[in-house]
């Protein structure tokens, strides 16, 4: 079954450092994979995609993320944290287009001043 | 604005007790999926429906229900009530069963507490 992880529920960052959110996930195939954003009290917001080609795929709001098939990882990363990045991040893993999407657990970053 | 529609917004019962959810997919998406959101089980997938058929069912209990309709809303019928159904319901829609890139798109909530 598939499955996805995401290391640290919790990431505390100082504004302007840089934000690492790792996420493995679990796949006999290369999937499709996600990274969403949740705001206090709003749904879950798309932050980038991962389907196929580039392997870096570059989203909203700075971020960026990396997917590698050896490592079977898809870590977002954005250079220099805002304030405003502070909210709950969601890896997320597809099989394939006619599948339900799996999430991970959550990643809730803190941004300190 | 995601263009999913999902009322009520909040919802306050009591233990035993039957509410209704309700999602309106973005304009032209046939697939909608629920999922549930808590503090000790995080997202987990509940049900998919594509253009009124059921189409993928995940961890839901059989005290709830869905459905989709022709003109492509879905309602969450949850019945018998109790306190740990206490969470946020989410809908989400996509273009197709899959949709070209199977991504979804959420609205923003049903939290649901109860009593």
């Amino acid at each position: 079954a598939q499955s996805v992880t995401q290391l640290g529920s919790h990431v505390s960052v100082s504004e302007g450092a840089l934000v690492l959110l790792r996420c493995n996930y679990s796949s006999s195939v290369p999937p499709y994979l996600f990274w969403y954003v949740q705001y206090p009290n709003q749904g879950l917001q798309l932050l980038l995609k991962y389907t196929t080609g580039a392997t870096l795929v570059k989203g909203i709001n700075g971020f960026e993320a990396e997917f590698k098939k050896s490592e079977t990882s898809f870590h977002l990363t954005k250079p220099s944290a805002h304030m405003s990045d502070a909210a709950e991040y969601f890896c997320a893993v597809r099989p394939n287009s006619y599948d339900k999407v799996i999430f991970g657990p959550g990643t809730s970053l803190s941004v300190i001043p | 604005d995601s263009g999913v529609t999902q009322t009520p917004k909040h919802l306050i019962t009591a233990t035993g007790q039957r509410v209704t959810l309700r999602c309106s997919p973005r304009s032209g998406d046939l697939s909608v999926y629920w999922y549930q959101q808590s503090l000790d089980q995080g997202l987990q997938f509940l049900i998919q429906y594509y253009n009124g058929e059921e189409r993928a069912k995940g961890n839901i209990l059989e005290r709830f229900s869905a459905q989709q309709f022709p003109d492509l809303h879905s309602e969450l019928n949850l019945s018998s009530l109790e306190l740990g159904d206490s969470a946020l319901y989410f809908c989400a829609s996509s273009v197709g069963a899959g949709g070209t890139t199977g991504e979804l798109f959420f609205g923003e909530g049903s939290r649901l507490t109860v009593l």
